[in-house]
């Protein structure tokens, strides 16, 4: 089944502590992205990838890092977290040009 | 990419036809028109979009005026699992693929 997959899908954690969120597709996208979801400011995109070791900011990257090794993995680094990341946060990738196709969800908690 | 304009929230009773209209007056000539829906705290789900001509396919219909400044997107049986926020993008479709989501229409399916 062709899908966009998150790990993990609900997290606490605490202030300063290191924590990665995977995102991996089976679709052989090229283009993967991260969004964040926020009560009354919708989704907002923190980082995209257009293709291997092609990284590039979206609109709120401060604080977090991304990767792109593989076609299938766009893994979203928060290498200190704070409580204004606790926020709902999806994953999405495409072909070229075409529409996106989302994760289910992390919804993280920041302490 | 062109700013759109939703209605904050809209009823629909079951088993009629679902008319969620989007005004994007600032349009320009190369820019598609893309709607999406969010189920809860699911991810976004693409439904469909297009660029001049009506489109139609297993989920719904895209009805764009002629002069592109407007478009309704019809659910033709609206059914209970149809209650969801319901996003129009305008936008390229250049390759950096920045899907601007807004707060989208609410719909609720009323029995």
């Amino acid at each position: 089944e062709a899908q966009v997959t998150q790990n993990p899908r609900y997290l606490i954690t605490v202030t300063g502590k290191k924590l990665t969120v995977t995102c991996s597709q089976n679709m052989n996208h090229e283009y993967m992205s991260w969004y964040r979801q926020d009560p009354g400011l919708g989704l907002r995109q923190i980082y995209y990838s257009m293709n291997v070791e092609v990284t590039d900011k979206g609109d709120v990257p401060e604080g977090y890092k991304v990767s792109r090794k593989e076609k299938r993995n766009f893994p979203l680094i928060l290498e200190s977290p704070s409580p204004n990341q606790t926020s709902l946060y999806f994953c999405a990738s495409s072909l070229p040009n075409y529409e996106q196709f989302f994760g289910p969800g992390t919804r993280l908690t920041v302490l | 990419d062109a700013k759109t304009t939703q209605p904050t929230s809209m009823d629909c009773a079951e088993g009629r036809a679902a008319n969620l209209p989007c005004n994007h007056s600032t349009i320009s000539g190369n820019e598609y028109v893309y709607w999406y829906r969010q189920i809860h705290s699911q991810g976004p789900q693409y439904i469909i979009h297009g660029l001049k001509n009506n489109e139609t396919n297993e989920m719904a219909s895209l009805i764009i005026t002629e002069d592109r400044k407007s478009s309704t997107l019809i659910l033709p049986h609206a059914t209970l699992r149809d209650t969801a926020v319901y996003y129009c993008i305008v936008r390229t479709d250049n390759y950096g693929q920045n899907f601007v989501f807004g707060p989208g229409t609410r719909l609720s399916v009323l029995p």
